[in-house]
C-alpha cells in the first residue's frame, strides 16, 4: 500500500537551532515528492518538488534532499516566522497525491 | 498574478442540507483539485478536474461531487451533509494534468451542526 510517513509529529526549537524533518514513502515508482508549508487557517504553500534520488533544492533557510526511500527538510538557523506545519506528498500510480500527516514546527524566540 | 480564490471562506450548515463551494484557479491553470482536511485524517484527495472532465477521484461517497466550467473555475457540492463533513475544503490549481505542482487557495471552513 502506498504510504507517506512524516516524523516527528511536532518539533520545538529555539531560534537559531538547526534541525531536520523526515518524510519516508513507499510507492511503486517515484513520480516526484512535494514539500509544502501550511500556516494555521491557510492553504498549503508550495516549497519544493524533488524528482530523483540525490536531488537537492534550497530556499532561504530550507533545504530539501531526496533518497530512494525518504526526503529530509533541513532547517538552518530557523526564525520564529518559520513556525508552521510542513507537509510532504507523493503521487501514486494514478497520480493521486498521498499526503503525510505533517510535522508541526515551533520556533521559539 | 492572482492566486487561487475560494468562496465562501466560512460556512455553517445543518445536517441534511447541501452546500456548494467555489474555486477560481490561477489564470492559465487548467487543472483543479479538491481536498478535504481534518485534524484526524489530514489532507485527503476528493477529485481532480481538467478541461471540464473529472480525471481522478478519491475515496469519498457519491454525496461529494464537482464540476468544472469552460473558464476552469470549479465547484464542489456536498449533499445531505453529515457532522463528519465538517472540515477545511481546499482547492488547488496546476497548469496541467496529473497533479504537477499544485497551488492552493485559502480554503473554505465548513461547520455542520
Amino acid at each position: 500500500e502506498d504510504q507517506v510517513t512524516q516524523s516527528p509529529e511536532a518539533l520545538r526549537l529555539q531560534e537559531g537551532e538547526s534541525s531536520s524533518l523526515n518524510c519516508s514513502y513507499t510507492v511503486s515508482g517515484l513520480r516526484g515528492l512535494f514539500w509544502y508549508r501550511q500556516d494555521p487557517g491557510k492553504g498549503p504553500e508550495f516549497l519544493f518538488t524533488l524528482y530523483s534520488a540525490g536531488e537537492e533544492k534550497e530556499k532561504e533557510r530550507l533545504k530539501a534532499t531526496l533518497t530512494k526511500k525518504e526526503s529530509f527538510l533541513h532547517i538552518t538557523a530557523p526564525k520564529p516566522e518559520d513556525s508552521a506545519t510542513y507537509l510532504c506528498a507523493v503521487p501514486d500510480s494514478n497520480y493521486q497525491l498521498i499526503w503525510g500527516a505533517g510535522t508541526k514546527l515551533i520556533i521559539k524566540p | 498574478k492572482a492566486g487561487v480564490t475560494q468562496t465562501p471562506r466560512y460556512l455553517i450548515k445543518t445536517r441534511g442540507q447541501q452546500v456548494t463551494l467555489s474555486c477560481s484557479p490561477i489564470s492559465g491553470h487548467r487543472s483543479v483539485s479538491w481536498y478535504q482536511q481534518t485534524p484526524g485524517q489530514g489532507l485527503q484527495f476528493l477529485f481532480e478536474y481538467f478541461s471540464e472532465t473529472q480525471r481522478n477521484k478519491g475515496n469519498f461517497p457519491g454525496r461529494f461531487s464537482g464540476r468544472q466550467f469552460s473558464n476552469s473555475r470549479s465547484e464542489m457540492n456536498v449533499s445531505t451533509l453529515e457532522l463528519g463533513d465538517s472540515a477545511l475544503y481546499l482547492c488547488a490549481s496546476s497548469l496541467g494534468l496529473y497533479q504537477e505542482t499544485q497551488y492552493f487557495g485559502p480554503g473554505t471552513r465548513l461547520l455542520v451542526l
